[in-house]
């Protein structure tokens, strides 16, 4: 069975500062997705950035980056510029790319900015 | 927009009552889904449902059954609720994989059940 990891449950940063949160997976496969959702206060999941394993770049979104080592099956959130409304509970998740399979989770990080 | 409505924010039921939760969404998806949350140890995913009538256990389906008797809508059922079932209870849906393209989750803003 896959499983995901985020090995930091809190993290915390400056205001404008640079944050990185980490997720490893466990995998036999070789097509799957990866994805990082966001949960704020207001409870609403909300995805931030996804990247297929076929695709050796990166992905980007704004101030959100992903730096995907298939090797290592890591998949860290870099967020640039951090700003107060990217408070919230982060999870990295996991799907295969077969089917209608469902996403698997991991345990979550709080990510807290400081003014 | 994609809009996933749970019909409860907040519910407070007794050991035994049988409880339901409702979960609605307007964008004809066909993947529905009911996860738990629970704090250090993030979303796990209780049942699914590919289409009308069809449902399938996801990793914790003990005590829980679900209803799919339309398509935008899905229920969760506690036939008999007990206190370790209190939870963050987030319905979700997406359209169905079809070939590379990958539908992501749309979320409900959850229901905070509490078992007395």
């Amino acid at each position: 069975a896959q499983t995901v990891t985020q090995s930091q449950p809190e993290m915390s940063v400056q205001e404008a500062e640079t944050v990185t949160l980490s997720c490893t997976y466990d995998t036999s496969e070789s097509d799957y997705y990866l994805f990082w959702y966001k949960q704020p206060p207001s409870r609403q999941m909300i995805l931030v950035i996804r990247q297929e394993a076929y695709k050796q770049q990166n992905a980007t979104e704004n101030r959100f980056s992903v730096n995907f080592q298939k090797a290592a099956k890591s998949f860290s959130l870099k967020i640039s510029d951090s700003q107060l409304g990217d408070a919230a509970m982060y999870f990295c998740a996991y799907r295969r790319d077969f089917g209608n399979e469902k996403l698997t989770f991991g345990t979550g990080t709080r990510l807290t900015i400081i003014p | 927009d994609v809009k996933v409505t749970q019909s409860s924010r907040y519910l407070v039921k007794r050991t035994g009552e049988k409880v339901f939760l409702e979960c609605v969404q307007d964008m004809d998806h066909e993947n529905m889904f009911w996860y738990r949350q629970d704090p250090g140890l993030g979303l796990r995913l209780i049942y699914f449902s590919y289409d009308v009538k069809m449902k399938e256990k996801g990793d914790i389906p003990e005590g829980y059954s679900v209803s799919r008797e339309k398509k935008e809508r899905f229920s969760l059922i506690l036939e008999s609720a007990s206190t370790n079932q209190t939870s963050m209870y987030l319905c979700a849906s997406s359209l169905p994989y079809r070939g590379s393209y990958n539908s992501p989750l749309h979320f409900g803003n959850g229901t905070r059940l509490t078992v007395t």
